[in-house]
């Protein structure tokens, strides 16, 4: 079963952040908070990962709680090429990507 | 560069037939990974090869998935006597190292309908 839970569904206006959260209440303290993205018909995609720190990079911003319990995925200005299902995903060195079900984000007009 | 390819896009076949499904990963990746994604779900893990040896194969759901890699680069995800419930999305996703904390690259799939 996936460590994560994740809200299956968000809209977002374009042009808008868009903020999507995942709670991991049981994360370990060697795991790795991971984030993709599936836009409809291709193989996922990596965004970003962190494991205590906040991290940022061109594509967007990860957050994670002191108490590591949570975190959000922030994607500044979001465009419809945005829309798509984004998986948090918490991992340690030697296991398996395990995929939820994911957040279903839609950036609306 | 060249990304993960995967062939063929689509695979149509009947129950009780044998497929073969191709996955070349980016060129130098060392690590790879067979996922299968079934409609509205995430990618399910099936196996993972660390060079040309099955490091861990504990995903793959009975003794008719069957994997290769025997170079080390091209991997066949072979399976027999197809059942409907095989019907799918197979993903391949590669990466530069062993998993845990690396990107995983993945192709576009191949879907696999048994008719």
């Amino acid at each position: 079963d996936a460590k994560t839970t994740q809200p299956p569904s968000m809209d977002c206006a374009e042009g808008r952040a868009a903020n999507l959260p995942c709670n991991h209440s049981t994360i370990s303290g060697n795991e790795y908070v991971y984030w993709y993205r599936q836009i409809h018909s291709q193989g996922p995609q990596y965004i970003i990962h962190g494991l205590k720190n906040n991290e940022t990079n061109e594509m967007a911003s990860l957050i994670i709680t002191e108490d590591r319990k949570s975190s959000t995925l922030i994607l500044p200005h979001a465009t419809l090429r945005d829309t798509a299902v984004y998986y948090c995903i918490v991992i340690s060195g030697g296991q398996n990507f395990v995929f939820g079900p994911g957040t279903r984000l839609s950036v609306l007009p | 560069g060249a990304g993960v390819s995967q062939t063929p896009s689509n695979k149509v076949t009947e129950k009780g037939k044998y497929v073969e499904l191709r996955c070349d990963p980016i060129s130098g990746h060392t690590a790879l990974y067979w996922y299968r994604q079934s409609l509205g779900q995430g990618p399910e893990f099936l196996i993972y090869f660390q060079g040309t040896g099955a490091a861990d194969d504990s995903g793959l759901p009975n003794d008719r998935f069957f994997a290769v890699r025997p170079e080390g680069s091209v991997s066949t995800l072979k399976i027999q006597r197809t059942e409907r419930g095989d019907s799918a999305v197979y993903l391949c996703a590669s990466s530069s190292t062993s998993w845990g904390y690396n990107e995983q690259f993945f192709g576009p799939g191949t879907r696999l309908t048994v008719l």
